[in-house]
């Protein structure tokens, strides 16, 4: 499967722990973002990377929130001190840069629940 | 800034009716990209197409069709002939530049329900 990866899909946590959700992008795409899903809502832009540089943040993400794409491969989200208010489904979506069609490629979305 | 608006939250047609679901977009850039996107149960956000904005041609692909008119700022997308499997959310979205990248706002989605 070359598809944008996703891990863990679903993760029940306690509030006040720490979570860290995994997206592994298609492998030719530069460009790396991270949304938000509440039930009901399309998808929150919550932070996009082109290679390892991380380029832009939605005021969503709270210092609670940091994400990572260290090699410009795989990128990480880590949720601080979880807050019910958390509870999302959080999706990875990749796309191509220069040369692209402006699509984004997602992936099947982690989806996180704090008790 | 951008806004996407699907009005309709829910429809139900039985299984071989035609079904429009509607989109309506805000921007003030003159070029951008607008998706489809459909979201079944198992969560994954499966892209069906996409539109710049120079490009008003309509098109059929399959039992897919979609409706640009810049004039009215809609973006409306018909499944002809409904099966079971269309049953999922569909999300309209808007795809500007902002700085160097692609920001996408996506709207509420409209949940399809196929009956059989």
């Amino acid at each position: 499967d070359t598809g944008v990866s996703q891990n863990p899909r679903h993760k029940i946590t306690k509030r006040g722990q720490n979570v860290t959700f995994r997206c592994d992008p298609i492998s030719e795409h530069n460009r790396l973002y991270w949304y938000r899903q509440t039930l009901g809502q399309g998808p929150e832009f919550l932070t996009y990377f082109q290679n390892e540089a991380q380029l832009e943040k939605s005021r969503l993400l709270s210092d609670r929130f940091s994400a990572e794409r260290p090699k410009g491969s795989f990128s990480t989200l880590e949720i601080q001190r979880t807050e019910q208010g958390d509870s999302a489904m959080y999706l990875c979506a990749s796309s191509l840069g220069q040369g692209g069609t402006g699509e984004l490629f997602f992936g099947e979305g982690s989806r996180l629940t704090v008790l | 800034a951008q806004k996407v608006t699907q009005a309709q939250t829910e429809i139900s047609v039985v299984e071989k009716e035609d079904v429009t679901l509607d989109c309506v977009y805000e921007t003030r850039d003159t070029t951008y990209y607008l998706f489809w996107y459909k979201q079944p149960p198992s969560g994954e956000l499966v892209f069906l197409i996409r539109r710049n904005s120079f490009d008003e041609q309509n098109e059929i692909s399959g039992r897919y069709s979609w409706n640009f008119q810049k004039s009215t700022s809609s973006f409306n997308f018909t499944i002809t002939a409904s099966q079971v499997v269309d049953s999922a959310v569909y999300f309209c979205a808007l795809s500007v530049n902002s700085g160097g990248y692609q920001k996408v706002t996506f709207g509420t989605g409209t949940k399809l329900q196929v009956i059989p």
